[in-house]
């Protein structure tokens, strides 16, 4: 049974790029979380999307960042025209109900340069 | 909104001796906890959860925690470590009742273990 997977896990832009994080969540799992880790500093949830909804979005920056996940394929996390301050490593996460635990894939590590 | 700290950043011992990891939180509520590890080079685990039930709960790899509600702790032990055990540990609390059930982490605890 395949974990959580995350693509790319290495993501490198240009200030001003737009960046496209990729989850697959569990199979079975249809709650797929993200949450970002700045260097030196622990994990900061994001957003929680279940198939088709945006839950919560509470920890989402206001402006460039979005995310969705279509009934079809992977969830996104979208970054437009990004900074030096967003690079920092992004986690996706997946669980089978609300209330259950969360599996954690790889993370994507994106630097801004 | 919930908060989780975590004591101590940087954590160095020897092969054999214990560990315990302090873990507070703030949150009025009903909370689960959980401990989470990410060994150097890999994603998040899950070392092990609490529910409900049992404050006293065992984790893989030897590890255990106990939920104090009372000092709203969940501190993370282990009588011997390993070299292995090198990693950075993560205390984490979600609110069952909140909609969004995201976790809140502790900043972590790298924990270092001299062969």
């Amino acid at each position: 049974n395949a974990g959580v997977m995350q693509n790319p896990r290495h993501l490198v832009r240009r200030r001003g790029q737009e960046a496209r994080l990729r989850c697959s969540p569990m199979k079975g799992h249809s709650h797929v979380y993200w949450y970002r880790q700045l260097p030196e500093e622990g994990l900061k949830f994001m957003v929680y999307l279940q198939k088709e909804n945006i839950i919560d979005e509470s920890g989402m920056p206001k402006e460039r960042f979005s995310a969705e996940f279509p009934k079809e394929g992977p969830s996104i996390l979208r970054i437009q025209q990004v900074v030096r301050g967003d690079s920092a490593a992004y986690f996706c996460a997946s669980s089978w109900d609300r209330g259950n635990e969360q599996y954690f894939g790889p993370g994507t590590r994106l630097t801004v340069t | 909104a919930q908060s989780v700290s975590q004591h101590n950043h940087h954590v160095i011992l020897s092969e054999a001796a214990s560990l315990e990891l302090g873990c507070n939180y703030s949150y009025g509520g009903t909370v689960n906890l959980f401990w989470y590890v990410q060994y150097p080079g890999q994603h998040l685990q899950l070392l092990l959860k609490y529910f409900s039930g049992d404050p006293l709960v065992k984790g893989i790899k030897g590890f255990e925690a106990e939920f104090i509600k009372s000092k709203f702790s969940f501190n993370l032990r282990k009588p011997s470590v390993q070299w292995s055990d090198t990693a950075e540990y993560f205390c984490a609390v979600a609110a069952p009742n909140n909609a969004g059930n995201m976790l809140t982490f502790g900043g972590g605890t790298r924990l270092m273990v001299k062969p």
